[in-house]
């Protein structure tokens, strides 16, 4: 079973503060990693496919990199709002005929 | 475009009962998997398919049955059901790696 930890489990920040969040996945295989957004009784929706060391990702205000080598990945959100508060998993790949795993997630809200 | 659908939208069920949940795409995506969604353990594979014909067990597959009979429909059958499969339950589908999933609205079950 492949582990994939996200921290924090939980966080609370004020409008406008940035913040940002890990995801940790085995380093030894690579092959693709996921970011989803989950707001609460939504299904969850893709905000990022990275595939390769050193990528980064950008929608609006939100951001990722990834590190392959040392087996993590940064979410960013720059001047939270109170529509950011969700819950935000990241899923991994190990190889592309592997299944795909999720990380716990990371909740966040956002008070205004 | 209805993207994924899952019916029904809440179950309940006794325990002991079997019944089957439906998932099904129009997106003519190859890729299509059954998570489940249990507190503070993020979504967790039940079983997943590559391809018409094609499963295989995902992280907790005990007590669930899927087929693969066409490229849209991938049920999950419950053979014989337990409190323990009290959960929502979450049908998504991709092209393939590394494409990210698209997620059907979700099936809320509960097993007295």
């Amino acid at each position: 079973i492949l582990n994939v930890e996200q921290s924090p489990q939980s966080l609370h920040v004020q409008e406008g503060d940035s913040t940002n969040f890990t995801c940790s996945f085995p380093s030894s295989n690579f092959y693709a990693l996921h970011w989803y957004r989950w707001e609460t009784a939504k299904s969850p929706e893709a905000l990022f496919v990275m595939t390769l060391n050193g990528d980064e990702k950008k929608k609006g205000r939100i951001s990722a990199t990834l590190n392959t080598k040392e087996g993590y990945s940064y979410l960013y959100i720059k001047g939270s709002q109170p529509e950011d508060s969700a819950t935000y998993l990241c899923a991994f790949m190990k190889t592309s005929y592997d299944k795909v795993i999720f990380g716990p997630g990371t909740s966040l809200s956002v008070i205004p | 475009n209805a993207g994924v659908t899952q019916t029904p939208k809440f179950q309940v069920l006794k325990t002991g009962q079997s019944m089957t949940l439906q998932c099904a795409q129009d997106m003519n995506h190859e890729y299509m998997s059954w998570y489940r969604q249990d507190p503070g353990m993020g979504l967790r594979l039940i079983h997943y398919s590559v391809g018409a014909g094609i499963t295989d067990q995902g992280e907790v597959p005990n007590g669930y049955n899927v087929s693969r009979s066409t490229t849209e429909d991938f049920p999950l059958r419950l053979l014989s059901a337990a409190p323990s499969q009290t959960s929502v339950y979450f049908c998504a589908s991709s092209y393939g790696p590394p494409s990210s999933y698209t997620f059907g609205s979700g099936t809320r079950l509960t097993v007295v």
